[in-house]
């Protein structure tokens, strides 16, 4: 069965730091796609950053990057130069490539709070 | 990005009665639409599959003849919580795919 673990139900950052939120991924699929996504309190999911299973470099987007260690089963998103617009829920998520249509699956999300 | 538009954004119902949440993906044709429920401080959970000119796949455990889902064209899947209860008070998402997802703005169910 497929599974996103995030463990960090709340983190707090200062603003202008680096914040690492993490996520660890269990699946016995070999082609697959993991996801971040934003969720300020408005309720949008606004995309973030996607690495997929066979991608060399981790992926990076702006103050974004993905830390995928695929030995370890891990896609860690880091956030450089925190603002004050970061605070918000954040999802990580994967998609199956193989027989599925596509369907997230998502992690039950961490709380950022960023402070001035 | 794709835009992905839900309506409405927020509804308020008396227990018993029907409620019909629209999603449609403005500037692409999507054969595939997602319907999400999200509980406060929880995560996302699938609930159905919509497929253009099919059924919909449900995922185990929700019941099909309660969240009712017809996805009639290219643009356009609706959710119908059919004989609502409070229980079904939630956040409801749909997403659309044109290569990747793209999620609507979400709409707030509150079943007085």
């Amino acid at each position: 069965a497929q599974k996103i673990t995030q463990t960090q139900p709340g983190m707090f950052v200062q603003e202008k730091e680096a914040v690492t939120l993490d996520c660890t991924y269990d699946t016995s699929d070999q082609s697959y796609g993991l996801f971040w996504y934003k969720q300020p309190s408005s309720g949008e999911m606004i995309f973030l950053i996607y690495q997929g299973s066979y991608d060399e470099q981790n992926a990076t987007e702006g103050r974004y990057s993905l830390n995928f260690q695929k030995a370890r089963k891990s896609a860690n998103l880091v956030i450089s130069a925190s603002q004050l617009g970061d605070s918000a829920m954040y999802f990580c998520a994967m998609r199956a490539h193989g027989g599925s249509q596509g369907n997230l699956i998502f992690g039950k999300g961490t709380k950022l709070s960023v402070k001035p | 990005g794709a835009v992905v538009s839900q309506h409405p954004s927020r509804v308020i119902c008396k227990s018993g009665t029907s409620v019909k949440i629209e999603c449609r993906s403005l500037d692409f044709q999507a054969t595939t639409m997602f319907w999400y429920r999200q509980f406060p401080k929880k995560s996302l959970m699938l609930m159905a599959t919509s497929n253009e000119g099919s059924k919909a796949t449900y995922e185990q455990g929700v019941e099909k003849d309660k969240f009712l889902i017809n996805h009639a064209s290219l643009t356009l899947s609706t959710l119908t919580v059919t004989s609502a209860h409070p229980e079904d008070s939630s956040f409801y998402i749909c997403s659309a795919m044109n290569n990747e997802q793209f999620f609507g703005p979400g709409t707030r169910l509150t079943v007085l």
